[in-house]
């Protein structure tokens, strides 16, 4: 079955590192997108693709970059890993050429980072 | 104003009684909403998408959207206690297939048996 996975699925890193989370889909989905999850802030878009070669920028995407060189990979890399960026991240694929535009959005099991 | 507002909760609902949520949202243009639902410590799970108003059914689950008023909402028949999580709005902002997806930050389920 087609799906979209995220590894790995805890990471404890220290401040200052470079720090990539994977996110792989088998759907074959062109639309990608990189979300972080804290308490009171529900999901805010951190990164997102339409496409291979295409990134674009979310709300809070200060010390984040991703590249897609293939339709299946969306890697997120912190440059220097900094405390406020302790969350829960989650990998999210759309199919824009889907039934009502596409919209609808199909997420993964998530990352949890915890930067000390 | 967020563009997508939601009660935080918790909301406590008795088993087999009619659970009831609701969602506002700023942006006018929007054409597409999502209710998502959470489980602690796992993914959101898309459960329910609509586009036009009026009402969409699909099992225990009714959505409800009123364009004039911005105001989606998610009723649950008979709840269980397998329905507490927590539940996201979601809005889609623009016409095109490019929009993103904005959420609100989710009501708080709890069905007490």
């Amino acid at each position: 079955d087609a799906e979209i996975t995220q590894s790995p699925r805890h990471k404890i890193t220290e401040t200052g590192r470079q720090v990539t989370l994977a996110c792989h889909q088998t759907w074959n989905h062109n639309n990608m997108f990189w979300y972080r999850q804290d308490l009171g802030h529900g999901l805010r878009l951190i990164h997102y693709s339409y496409g291979v070669h295409d990134t674009n920028k979310g709300e809070v995407s200060d010390g984040y970059s991703v590249s897609r060189s293939n339709t299946e990979d969306l890697p997120l890399t912190l440059e220097s890993a900094a405390s406020s960026q302790t969350s829960v991240y989650f990998c999210a694929s759309s199919d824009p050429s889907g039934r009502n535009g596409g919209y609808e959005q199909y997420f993964g099991p998530g990352t949890r980072l915890t930067v000390t | 104003q967020k563009e997508v507002e939601q009660n935080s909760g918790p909301l406590s609902v008795p088993e087999g009684a009619i659970a009831s949520l609701n969602c506002t949202y700023s942006d006018r243009v929007s054409q597409s909403f999502f209710w998502y639902r959470q489980y602690s410590g796992k993914s959101p799970e898309l459960i329910m998408s609509i586009y036009s108003n009026g009402d969409k059914e699909d099992g225990r689950f009714t959505a409800q959207l009123n364009k004039a008023s911005q105001y989606v909402s998610l009723l649950i028949r008979d709840s269980q206690p397998s329905d507490s999580a927590t539940y996201l709005c979601a809005v889609a902002t623009g016409y095109s297939s490019a929009s993103k997806i904005i959420f609100g930050s989710g009501t708080r389920l709890s069905i007490r048996p």
